[in-house]
């Protein structure tokens, strides 16, 4: 079936350093993807978003990537804080520009974003 | 604006308890929805609402009811506990499933413990 995966369940960064959040999708006929943010006790946070019609879209100091041809998704940090420990999850809508009946969202399994002092 | 909120936020049940858990939203969204969310597993469907008046299924909806009071309220009820139901349940709204670039936003959880 169709699934939206993260290829790595922990990632470490020292604070200041960049971080890289990876995220696959398999269905093709997907055109718009979220990237959230859970931190620990808290519902998931909209961090930014992106349509298929971009490659890439910034946001303050996080950048998400699109590349359709593997089908891949990432979230970049700039400069990354303590704050920024938490989950991030990739969302995939798979469908299309009109739809007349709900295809649900589809969440990856997160990955714990860990950022040493 | 407080977004959506969701009570209570925790809760310990005994198996074969019963309890509703509630959802607002004031963002004047069409569409609401129930998630639960386990240790090492994404977020999945319980069931949601299109629009005032609907509700459908979602991915694991069996053990659970839900009622779209209004606009606003959407509740999840618990009709007889079971521990495998013991998750953090999350409430979630968007502007409108018609939409493709239709963004959920979720309420703070409530962690549901049932004996």
């Amino acid at each position: 079936g169709e699934s939206v995966g993260l290829h790595l369940p922990t990632l470490s960064v020292q604070e200041g350093d960049n971080s890289i959040i990876n995220c696959a999708y398999s269905n093709s006929a997907s055109d718009y993807f979220i990237w959230y943010k859970q931190e620990s006790g808290k519902g998931p946070q909209f961090i930014i978003d992106i349509r298929s019609n971009m490659d890439k879209r910034q946001g303050q100091r996080v950048t998400v990537l699109l590349n359709k041809t593997v089908k891949h998704l990432s979230l970049q940090i700039a400069a990354t804080q303590p704050g920024d420990s938490a989950v991030y999850f990739c969302a995939e809508n798979p469908t299309g520009i009109q739809k007349t009946s709900y295809d649900k969202v589809i969440f990856g399994p997160g990955t714990s974003l860990s950022v040493i002092p | 604006n407080a977004g959506v909120t969701q009570t209570p936020k925790f809760q310990v049940l005994k198996t074969g308890q019963s309890m509703t858990l509630q959802c607002a939203q004031d963002m004047n969204h069409n569409s609401m929805y129930w998630y639960r969310q386990d240790p090492g597993m994404g977020l999945r469907l319980i069931y949601y609402s299109a629009s005032e008046g609907t509700t459908d299924k979602g991915e694991v909806p069996n053990g659970y009811n839900v009622s779209r009071l209004n606009k606003r309220e959407f509740s999840l009820r618990l009709e007889s506990a079971a521990p495998s139901q013991t998750s953090v349940y999350f409430c979630a709204s968007s502007t409108g499933l018609l939409y493709s670039t239709d963004t959920q936003y979720f309420g703070p959880g409530t962690r549901l413990t049932v004996l």
